[in-house]
Protein backbone atom coordinates (compact mmCIF):
# COMPACT_ATOMS: atom_id res chain seq x y z
CA UNK A 1 0.00 0.00 0.00
CA UNK A 2 1.50 3.16 -0.66
CA UNK A 3 2.37 5.85 1.82
CA UNK A 4 1.35 9.45 1.95
CA UNK A 5 3.16 11.53 -1.09
CA UNK A 6 3.63 15.19 -0.92
CA UNK A 7 5.00 16.99 -3.83
CA UNK A 8 6.79 19.01 -4.20
CA UNK A 9 10.15 17.85 -1.96
CA UNK A 10 12.09 21.17 -1.95
CA UNK A 11 11.30 24.14 -3.42
CA UNK A 12 12.27 28.38 -2.95
CA UNK A 13 10.09 30.96 -3.73
CA UNK A 14 9.97 34.42 -3.68
CA UNK A 15 8.76 36.89 -1.14
CA UNK A 16 5.05 38.06 -2.38
CA UNK A 17 4.54 34.68 -4.78
CA UNK A 18 2.39 31.91 -3.83
CA UNK A 19 3.12 28.16 -3.76
CA UNK A 20 0.94 25.48 -4.17
CA UNK A 21 1.78 21.87 -2.33
CA UNK A 22 0.04 18.68 -3.06
CA UNK A 23 -0.52 15.56 -1.30
CA UNK A 24 -1.76 12.22 -2.35
CA UNK A 25 -3.08 10.65 0.73
CA UNK A 26 -2.83 6.55 1.50
CA UNK A 27 -5.77 5.18 -0.75
CA UNK A 28 -9.33 4.84 1.10
CA UNK A 29 -8.63 7.23 3.62
CA UNK A 30 -10.87 10.58 3.65
CA UNK A 31 -9.03 12.44 5.90
CA UNK A 32 -6.24 14.87 5.40
CA UNK A 33 -5.08 17.13 7.85
CA UNK A 34 -1.93 19.75 7.07
CA UNK A 35 0.80 21.14 9.62
CA UNK A 36 3.50 23.54 9.68
CA UNK A 37 6.87 22.92 11.54
CA UNK A 38 9.18 25.57 12.00
CA UNK A 39 12.42 25.65 14.29
CA UNK A 40 10.67 28.70 16.61
CA UNK A 41 7.14 27.29 16.34
CA UNK A 42 7.39 23.70 16.43
CA UNK A 43 4.61 21.77 14.91
CA UNK A 44 1.64 23.51 13.84
CA UNK A 45 -2.02 22.49 13.08
CA UNK A 46 -3.09 23.90 9.79
CA UNK A 47 -6.43 22.80 9.01
CA UNK A 48 -8.12 19.36 8.39
CA UNK A 49 -10.06 18.48 4.81
CA UNK A 50 -12.67 14.62 5.05
CA UNK A 51 -14.69 13.66 2.37
CA UNK A 52 -13.86 17.23 0.40
CA UNK A 53 -14.96 19.72 2.94
CA UNK A 54 -12.60 21.84 5.55
CA UNK A 55 -13.44 19.93 8.82
CA UNK A 56 -11.37 21.64 11.21
CA UNK A 57 -8.99 25.21 11.04
CA UNK A 58 -5.86 25.79 12.37
CA UNK A 59 -5.28 29.66 13.81
CA UNK A 60 -3.42 30.80 10.64
CA UNK A 61 -4.10 33.90 8.35
CA UNK A 62 -6.32 33.67 5.05
CA UNK A 63 -3.34 33.71 3.00
CA UNK A 64 -3.15 29.78 4.23
CA UNK A 65 -6.07 27.96 2.27
CA UNK A 66 -6.59 24.08 0.79
CA UNK A 67 -8.85 22.12 -1.09
CA UNK A 68 -9.50 18.63 -1.10
CA UNK A 69 -10.52 16.58 -4.27
CA UNK A 70 -13.19 13.60 -4.95
CA UNK A 71 -10.41 11.70 -4.89
CA UNK A 72 -9.48 12.85 -1.38
CA UNK A 73 -6.49 14.53 -3.12
CA UNK A 74 -5.45 17.75 -1.68
CA UNK A 75 -3.97 20.97 -1.99
CA UNK A 76 -2.62 24.16 0.35
CA UNK A 77 -2.01 27.12 -1.34
CA UNK A 78 -0.04 30.10 0.55
CA UNK A 79 -0.33 33.09 -1.22
CA UNK A 80 1.57 36.36 -0.42
CA UNK A 81 4.55 34.34 1.15
CA UNK A 82 6.52 35.84 3.68
CA UNK A 83 10.04 34.74 4.54
CA UNK A 84 8.33 33.44 8.16
CA UNK A 85 6.21 31.16 5.96
CA UNK A 86 9.58 29.03 5.37
CA UNK A 87 8.91 25.86 7.22
CA UNK A 88 8.60 22.21 6.62
CA UNK A 89 4.59 21.64 5.41
CA UNK A 90 3.80 17.73 6.39
CA UNK A 91 0.28 16.22 4.93
CA UNK A 92 -1.24 13.34 7.22
CA UNK A 93 -3.98 11.09 6.34
CA UNK A 94 -6.65 8.77 7.70
CA UNK A 95 -9.57 6.97 7.70
CA UNK A 96 -10.77 9.18 9.92
CA UNK A 97 -8.31 11.67 12.17
CA UNK A 98 -11.06 12.77 14.85
CA UNK A 99 -12.46 8.40 14.78
CA UNK A 100 -9.24 7.96 16.60
CA UNK A 101 -7.95 5.89 13.36
CA UNK A 102 -3.82 6.26 13.16
CA UNK A 103 -2.88 9.34 11.52
CA UNK A 104 0.20 8.67 8.88
CA UNK A 105 2.35 11.48 7.76
CA UNK A 106 3.84 12.18 4.29
CA UNK A 107 7.24 13.00 4.64
CA UNK A 108 6.99 17.04 3.51
CA UNK A 109 7.29 19.59 1.64
CA UNK A 110 10.74 22.30 2.46
CA UNK A 111 9.75 25.28 2.17
CA UNK A 112 12.49 28.29 1.48
CA UNK A 113 11.25 31.45 1.10
CA UNK A 114 13.92 34.45 0.28
CA UNK B 1 2.74 28.66 29.17
CA UNK B 2 1.99 25.94 26.55
CA UNK B 3 -1.22 23.93 26.57
CA UNK B 4 1.29 21.05 25.84
CA UNK B 5 4.27 20.73 28.22
CA UNK B 6 7.04 18.29 27.29
CA UNK B 7 9.90 16.60 29.60
CA UNK B 8 12.45 16.96 29.35
CA UNK B 9 13.82 18.63 26.02
CA UNK B 10 16.86 16.37 25.62
CA UNK B 11 17.67 13.55 26.78
CA UNK B 12 21.31 11.29 26.34
CA UNK B 13 21.17 7.76 27.33
CA UNK B 14 23.23 4.67 27.32
CA UNK B 15 22.07 1.66 24.92
CA UNK B 16 19.90 -0.88 26.87
CA UNK B 17 18.67 2.19 29.55
CA UNK B 18 14.94 2.41 30.43
CA UNK B 19 13.47 5.70 28.81
CA UNK B 20 10.63 8.20 30.01
CA UNK B 21 9.10 10.97 28.48
CA UNK B 22 6.52 12.96 29.94
CA UNK B 23 3.76 15.44 28.22
CA UNK B 24 1.34 17.39 30.36
CA UNK B 25 -1.70 18.95 28.84
CA UNK B 26 -3.66 22.16 30.25
CA UNK B 27 -7.38 21.99 27.68
CA UNK B 28 -9.69 18.81 27.72
CA UNK B 29 -8.76 16.45 24.91
CA UNK B 30 -10.71 13.90 22.92
CA UNK B 31 -7.20 12.28 22.17
CA UNK B 32 -3.48 12.41 22.67
CA UNK B 33 -0.77 11.12 20.22
CA UNK B 34 2.71 10.32 20.95
CA UNK B 35 4.67 11.28 17.56
CA UNK B 36 8.50 10.05 16.47
CA UNK B 37 10.46 12.02 14.37
CA UNK B 38 13.64 11.25 12.57
CA UNK B 39 16.40 13.88 11.00
CA UNK B 40 15.00 14.52 7.49
CA UNK B 41 11.41 15.00 8.46
CA UNK B 42 9.34 11.78 8.30
CA UNK B 43 6.86 11.49 11.27
CA UNK B 44 5.50 8.41 12.18
CA UNK B 45 2.76 8.06 14.67
CA UNK B 46 3.49 5.78 17.41
CA UNK B 47 0.55 5.69 19.76
CA UNK B 48 -3.20 7.47 19.94
CA UNK B 49 -4.03 7.14 23.48
CA UNK B 50 -7.84 8.19 24.67
CA UNK B 51 -7.85 5.98 28.58
CA UNK B 52 -5.27 3.94 29.87
CA UNK B 53 -2.28 2.16 28.35
CA UNK B 54 -0.89 0.93 24.87
CA UNK B 55 2.28 -0.98 24.29
CA UNK B 56 4.22 -1.68 21.36
CA UNK B 57 7.06 -3.65 21.17
CA UNK B 58 9.59 -1.77 23.71
CA UNK B 59 6.95 0.69 23.58
CA UNK B 60 4.91 1.88 26.40
CA UNK B 61 2.30 4.78 26.71
CA UNK B 62 0.50 5.59 29.10
CA UNK B 63 -1.93 8.76 29.99
CA UNK B 64 -3.89 9.88 32.86
CA UNK B 65 -6.92 11.64 32.11
CA UNK B 66 -7.92 13.06 35.60
CA UNK B 67 -3.95 14.15 36.26
CA UNK B 68 -3.93 15.18 32.52
CA UNK B 69 -0.51 13.92 32.02
CA UNK B 70 1.22 11.01 29.50
CA UNK B 71 4.15 9.47 29.70
CA UNK B 72 5.95 7.49 26.94
CA UNK B 73 8.49 4.44 27.98
CA UNK B 74 10.91 3.21 26.01
CA UNK B 75 12.54 -0.34 27.66
CA UNK B 76 15.81 -1.53 26.35
CA UNK B 77 16.61 1.35 24.60
CA UNK B 78 19.06 1.49 21.27
CA UNK B 79 20.26 3.91 18.96
CA UNK B 80 18.45 3.29 16.34
CA UNK B 81 15.77 5.24 18.72
CA UNK B 82 17.42 8.34 18.43
CA UNK B 83 14.59 10.91 17.18
CA UNK B 84 12.44 13.99 18.31
CA UNK B 85 9.27 12.15 20.57
CA UNK B 86 6.59 14.57 19.99
CA UNK B 87 3.30 14.86 21.99
CA UNK B 88 0.08 15.90 20.57
CA UNK B 89 -3.56 16.52 21.67
CA UNK B 90 -6.97 16.65 19.35
CA UNK B 91 -8.77 18.97 20.98
CA UNK B 92 -12.67 20.30 19.15
CA UNK B 93 -11.11 18.73 15.68
CA UNK B 94 -7.62 20.78 16.40
CA UNK B 95 -4.39 19.34 17.08
CA UNK B 96 -2.01 21.01 19.32
CA UNK B 97 1.61 20.14 19.88
CA UNK B 98 4.84 19.70 22.36
CA UNK B 99 7.97 21.21 21.36
CA UNK B 100 9.54 17.56 21.41
CA UNK B 101 11.65 15.45 23.05
CA UNK B 102 15.28 14.96 21.79
CA UNK B 103 16.33 11.38 22.56
CA UNK B 104 19.89 10.12 21.75
CA UNK B 105 21.12 7.19 22.62
CA UNK B 106 24.81 5.99 22.46
CA UNK B 107 25.71 2.40 21.91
Amino acid sequence: KAGVTQTPRYLIKTRGQQVTLSCSPISGHRSVSWYQQTPGQGLQFLFEYFSETQRNKGNFPGRFSGRQFSNSRSEMNVSTLELGDSALYLCASSSDRLSGNTIYFGEGSWLTVV
Amino acid sequence: KNEVEQSPQNLTAQEGEFITINCSYSVGISALHWLQQHPGGGIVSLFMLSSGKKKHGRLIATINIQEKHSSLHITASHPRDSAVYICAVTNAGKSTFGDGTTLTVKP
